[in-house]
């Protein structure tokens, strides 16, 4: 069973610096990864595609990197509706998410 | 605008059912693979069903396989996801979600409802 495995868990990261967000398949997914954000209270909303592919309306200090199975987003200058819960997501099958990582203010 | 709004969420006994459904609204609904995402309190997202434009391709998560049925209403812009047998693990947030492209259902979800919420509670 494929399942997806994001570290770290929590991250803590002051404003203006650079996050780093790991997401690990356990089996190939080529590049069928997305990544997703979501605040408190609110729906999710795609930020990523196919790895490496802004959305819609996304800022350029978000950017994805990665094939196979090791995966990262990166958001090079954090601001402060930056800290959320993000989750990668594999559609190389039908999709399965991974557990999350809660970006907070240091 | 695209709008997704769920309704037919609720309080529900175990092993007892209940069929949720989403009206779309500001786009091509029938030219659109359509998914539901679960997220339980305080917990992560985790995909149910989706369905693709025509219904020819359908898929769900091993932990519904058999229980929940997905079906859709091109005709009325809708949505459902019939839920049978439920249990106090299925208690969650039910997302109904678009696919990002038209057609070619790639499973990339660019558009969520608010989610109606299930409770599976004795």
């Amino acid at each position: 069973e494929k399942v997806m495995t994001q570290s770290p868990a929590t991250l803590s990261v002051s404003p203006g610096e650079r996050a780093t967000l790991s997401c690990r398949a356990s089996q190939s997914v080529s590049s069928n990864l997305a990544w997703y954000q979501q605040k408190p209270g609110q729906a999710p909303r795609l930020l990523i595609y196919d790895t490496s592919t802004r959305a819609t309306g996304i800022p350029a200090r978000f950017s994805g990197s990665g094939s196979g199975t090791e995966f990262t987003l990166t958001i090079s200058s954090l601001q402060s509706e930056d800290f959320a819960v993000y989750y990668c997501q594999q559609y190389h099958n039908w999709p399965l998410f991974g557990q999350g990582t809660k970006l907070e203010i240091k | 605008e695209v709008q997704l709004v769920e309704s037919g969420g609720g309080l529900v006994q175990p092993g007892r059912s209940l069929r949720l459904s989403c009206a779309a609204s500001g786009f091509t609904f029938d030219d659109y693979a359509m998914h539901w995402v679960r997220q339980a309190p305080g917990k992560g997202l985790e995909w149910v069903s989706g369905i693709s434009w025509n219904s020819g391709s359908i898929g769900y998560a091993g932990s519904v396989k058999g229980r929940f049925i997905i079906s859709r209403d091109n005709a009325k812009n809708s949505l459902f996801l019939q839920m049978n047998s439920l249990r106090a693990g299925d208690t969650a947030l039910y997302y109904c979600a678009k696919d990002l492209f038209s057609y070619d259902s790639r499973k990339i979800i660019d558009y969520w409802g608010q989610g109606t919420l299930v409770t599976v509670s004795s």
